[in-house]
């Protein structure tokens, strides 16, 4: 009965090569985030989705693309990845948008060698 | 200037202290704090949620917003081993642009 899932836990791939990290909620929210985490624990949002539609693009490279093809999952593909692509990924979602009770996922753990 | 500091820390406590944490933010359209803890290699957990200026109680942890400073804190009492992790700061504005800022988290640790 877990909230927010996340698929894969961590994943090691090589520079250059293309991944997906794969988010579920099952709590009736509609909104989800993706952030980005990085070493020093500085949490970072990168998109949001409401219902489906895209509201917050933040400034990250156009080489991640989020897809929702329904209100329970956020997709996020990265092409091309790079070394500074390390991190954990962490996907959340809310009630509704910007709500400040977000339910955060386990996170996915990236590193791009 | 970040938009939130928060202290990294670390922070050691024996168990059974007043632990307090805190935060400040420049934005005055924030309107919203919350306390998220993460224990290592886990998600963000909601620990707290307060609306403007105030007090907040639950349990053995406390809120508080002073908006006038610019200031927000989380007591924690009694504090356990159980209790270490990092603690992360979050407000946002009212309106329909409502995203969430972090601070860079506050690392504690509880010593039995």
């Amino acid at each position: 009965d877990t909230a927010v899932s996340q698929t894969p836990k961590y994943l090691v791939t090589q520079m250059g090569n293309d991944k997906s990290i794969k988010c579920e909620q099952n709590l009736g929210h509609d909104t989800m985030y993706w952030y980005k985490q990085d070493s020093k624990k500085f949490l970072k949002i990168m998109f949001s989705y409401n219902n489906k539609e895209l509201i917050i693009n933040e400034t990250v490279p156009n080489r991640f693309s989020p897809k929702s093809p329904d209100k329970a999952h956020l997709n996020l593909h990265i092409n091309s990845l790079e070394l500074g692509d390390s991190a954990v990924y962490f996907c959340a979602s809310s009630p509704q948008f910007g709500g400040g009770e977000q339910f955060f996922g386990p996170g996915t753990r990236l590193t791009v060698l | 200037q970040k938009e939130v500091e928060q202290d990294p820390g670390p922070l050691s406590v024996p168990e059974g202290a007043i632990v307090s944490l805190n935060c400040t933010y420049s934005n005055s359209a924030f309107q919203y704090f919350m306390w998220y803890r993460q224990y290592s290699r886990k998600g963000p957990e909601l620990l707290m949620y307060t609306y403007s200026s105030g007090n907040k109680e639950d349990g053995r942890f406390t809120a508080q917003v002073d908006k006038s400073s610019k200031y927000i804190s989380l007591f924690i009492r009694d504090s356990q081993p159980s209790d270490s992790a990092t603690y992360l700061c979050a407000m946002s504005p009212s309106g329909s642009a409502r995203q969430l800022t972090f601070g860079s988290g506050t690392q504690l640790t509880v010593l039995p």
